[in-house]
């Protein structure tokens, strides 16, 4: 079945550094969605990428969708303590149990 | 306000005892989702339903079972047959199939 990898599953920062998370794909995706979830909280939902090679700004967050559609990257930069929590990316195939496979998410601790 | 409401926050039972968490959403989604939420494990799909009266079994569905008899509810029981039912569940909704989820607040259990 599909598998989505995610990496790194813990990164430390300091305050004001940058914070990338990987996601890989076995297989190709349909659209790729990327969600935050607070400690002691439930996952949201941050966006959408459909498009082979889109790039997607929030602020400080950008998000990338690779050329193959299998591959996909969340980029923060100057990470505020606000940004603290895990970073989920869940890949849509069209197919499979429920269309959505998510990897097991990156923590971000950030030190102050 | 729309929305998905798990009910309760935190549950506590004895080992043996059947149990069910409440998920009801008005935001006239099709399809809802259980997950199970461990450490380190992400988020694993237990059950889901795509329209009302109609189910699938997910990744990690032995010892649950659920209903979709109203499109708003879709509770979740979680039996004695689970050997480890202690964790965070997340019941979603989303418009279609593989489109972003709205999820709840989630109902952390602890089976003694």
């Amino acid at each position: 079945g599909q598998q989505v990898m995610q990496i790194p599953q813990y990164q430390h920062v300091q305050e004001g550094e940058d914070f990338t998370t990987y996601c890989n794909s076995s297989t190709t995706l349909s659209n790729i969605q990327w969600y935050k979830q607070r400690p002691g909280g439930h996952p949201v939902f941050l966006i959408q990428l459909v498009k082979s090679g889109e790039v997607k700004k929030q602020k400080r967050l950008t998000f990338q969708f690779g050329e193959a559609k299998k591959n996909s990257s969340l980029h923060i930069t100057a990470t505020q303590t606000t940004d603290v929590g895990t970073y989920f990316c869940a890949g849509a195939s069209g197919g499979g149990a429920d269309g959505l496979t998510f990897g097991k998410g990156t923590h971000l601790i950030i030190q102050p | 306000d729309g929305g998905i409401t798990q009910s309760p926050k935190y549950l506590f039972r004895k080992e043996g005892q059947n149990v069910t968490l409440s998920c009801e959403q008005n935001l006239n989604h099709d399809a809802m989702y259980w997950y199970r939420q461990d450490p380190g494990q992400g988020l694993r799909l237990i059950y889901y339903s795509q329209i009302v009266n109609d189910f699938q079994k997910g990744d990690i569905a032995e010892g649950y079972s659920v209903s979709r008899e109203k499109k708003e509810s879709f509770p979740l029981t979680v039996t004695s047959a689970q050997k480890n039912p202690t964790a965070f569940y997340l019941c979603a909704s989303s418009a279609t199939q593989g489109s972003p989820l709205h999820f709840g607040n989630g109902t952390r259990l602890t089976v003694t």
